[in-house]
């Protein structure tokens, strides 16, 4: 079947905004979701978006919804060291998730 | 509030032997979910309780496999006749009934390592 699909890797330099794309798999999905994982942690829910909204912005994060192409992105403004970590995408209810963005920040 | 605590952190068995995780969930979340995660890869589902009633299992979840959650509140993973391909890191989480979405809150997992 198809996966969530995200870019492995992204690197950025400290105070620049990072984009970190997706692309799920299910039209229906009501809600989209990203989690961050640190390391030796567990999965923490970042921000989401209903379904019928095309964008969200939550402080330094930004959520855009295409649901057209069923793309999903994540903008993280004046990204900081403490920002490095895995980003995943999740959809439904079941939560499918993405393989994950590894996202370092430079200093 | 504690978040979700699982126990062990880490377990190393033989093949071939059984190891049971445990969960407990927030208090009031009546929502408990595991998951399976390798390296690389994201978490990929496994099963989900609404209080006592075990509601959806994944393909993935073979008959070795078997989850429990009896008063509604902790929740068991069995792994029988444990294979090296089980070698993986078990996520549980829990979400209380909203609304708005499955607001999921991940316990640190159990990472299990078959020899």
């Amino acid at each position: 079947g198809e996966d969530v699909e995200q870019s492995l890797f992204l690197s950025v330099r400290e105070g620049d905004s990072s984009v970190i794309n997706c692309t799920y798999t299910d039209s229906s999905s009501t809600y989209l979701y990203w989690y961050k994982q640190e390391p030796g942690a567990g999965l923490q829910l970042l921000t989401y978006i209903f379904s019928n909204m095309d964008m969200k912005q939550d402080q330094r994060l930004t959520v855009l919804l295409n649901k057209k192409d069923k793309h999903l992105s994540l903008r993280i403004a004046d990204t900081q060291t403490g920002d490095s970590a895995i980003y995943f995408c999740a959809e439904n209810w079941d939560m499918r998730f993405g393989a994950g963005t590894r996202l370092t920040v430079k200093p | 509030d504690t978040g979700v605590s699982q126990d062990p952190r880490h377990k190393i068995t033989k093949r071939g032997q059984n190891v049971t995780f445990r969960c407990d969930p927030i208090s009031e979340h009546n929502r408990l979910y595991w998951y399976r995660q390798t390296l690389g890869q994201g978490p990929e589902f496994l099963t989900y309780f609404q209080n006592e009633a075990q509601l959806e299992k994944s393909r993935l979840l073979s008959d070795r496999f078997s989850a429990e959650r009896p008063k509604g509140s902790f929740s068991t993973l069995e792994i029988q006749r444990t294979e090296q391909g089980d070698s993986a890191m078990y996520l549980c989480a829990s979400s209380p009934t909203a609304l708005d979405g499955e607001k999921l809150f991940f316990g640190s997992g159990t990472q299990l390592s078959v020899l």
